[in-house]
């Protein structure tokens, strides 16, 4: 079975606070795709990045950086010196080798306050 | 490029009735999907299509069908409507599927009364 676990409903920053947003995945498949994507207020679901399961590399992209270990099946996502605009649901999801289809976390709901 | 347009952004509709929504993907994609999003069931996949094929299917009942046109653009049906169905529905397109992101379009408001 495949799964994805977003255990943090809820986070709540002061604006420039670091923030991580977890992100706990379950599949059997060696080959294996992960993403995360951004949910803003407005509705419309915006893709950030997508990472293979044969690349473990941190990635850096701005105030963004994402964390992949499969020793712990997790795909960590954080924000540095987080901005009002930061405020969204972000949703981690799966999508496995032997499948068509994505699995979604259950999303965490990101307020920053100024 | 033209992004993932859904049409109509809102609907309301009554119990009983059916609804076709509409889905036309970003150029050059094959893959498009289908998500039902509520605020107590999150994301949900409905069903992925390529090449006018179904690939894959959520569990859902039978009364939310779809199809795929041979120029890519996708259609679902519901059939039969039920309170519970009100939802915002999603439609992703992507490459091929799989390996590759999927763009979301803005959804589709639909309301049940």
């Amino acid at each position: 079975a495949q799964k994805v676990t977003q255990a943090q409903t809820e986070i709540s920053v002061v604006e420039k606070e670091d923030v991580t947003l977890d992100c706990v995945y379950e599949t059997r498949d060696t080959t294996y795709y992960l993403f995360w994507y951004k949910q803003p207020p407005s509705g419309e679901l915006v893709f950030l990045i997508r990472r293979n399961s044969f690349d473990e590399q941190n990635e850096i992209s701005g105030r963004y950086s994402w964390n992949f270990q499969k020793s712990t099946s997790s795909f960590n996502f954080t924000i540095t010196a987080s901005q009002v605009v930061d405020s969204a649901v972000y949703f981690c999801a799966l999508s496995a080798s032997g499948t068509y289809k994505y699995i979604f976390g259950t999303g965490t709901r990101l307020k920053v306050l100024a | 490029k033209a992004g993932v347009t859904q049409t109509p952004r809102y609907l309301i509709k009554t119990r009983g009735q059916q609804v076709t929504l509409s889905c036309s993907p970003i150029s050059g994609h094959r893959s498009v999907s289908w998500y039902q999003q509520t605020p107590g069931q999150g994301l949900q996949f409905l069903f992925e299509y390529f090449s006018e094929t179904q690939r894959n299917k959520g569990n859902f009942p039978g009364r939310f069908s779809g199809r795929q046109f041979s120029n890519s653009r996708s259609e679902m049906n519901v059939s039969t409507l039920e309170l519970g169905d009100s939802a915002l529905y999603l439609c992703a397109s992507s490459f091929s599927g799989r390996a590759y992101e999927q763009y979301f379009g803005p959804g589709t408001r639909l309301t049940v009364t």
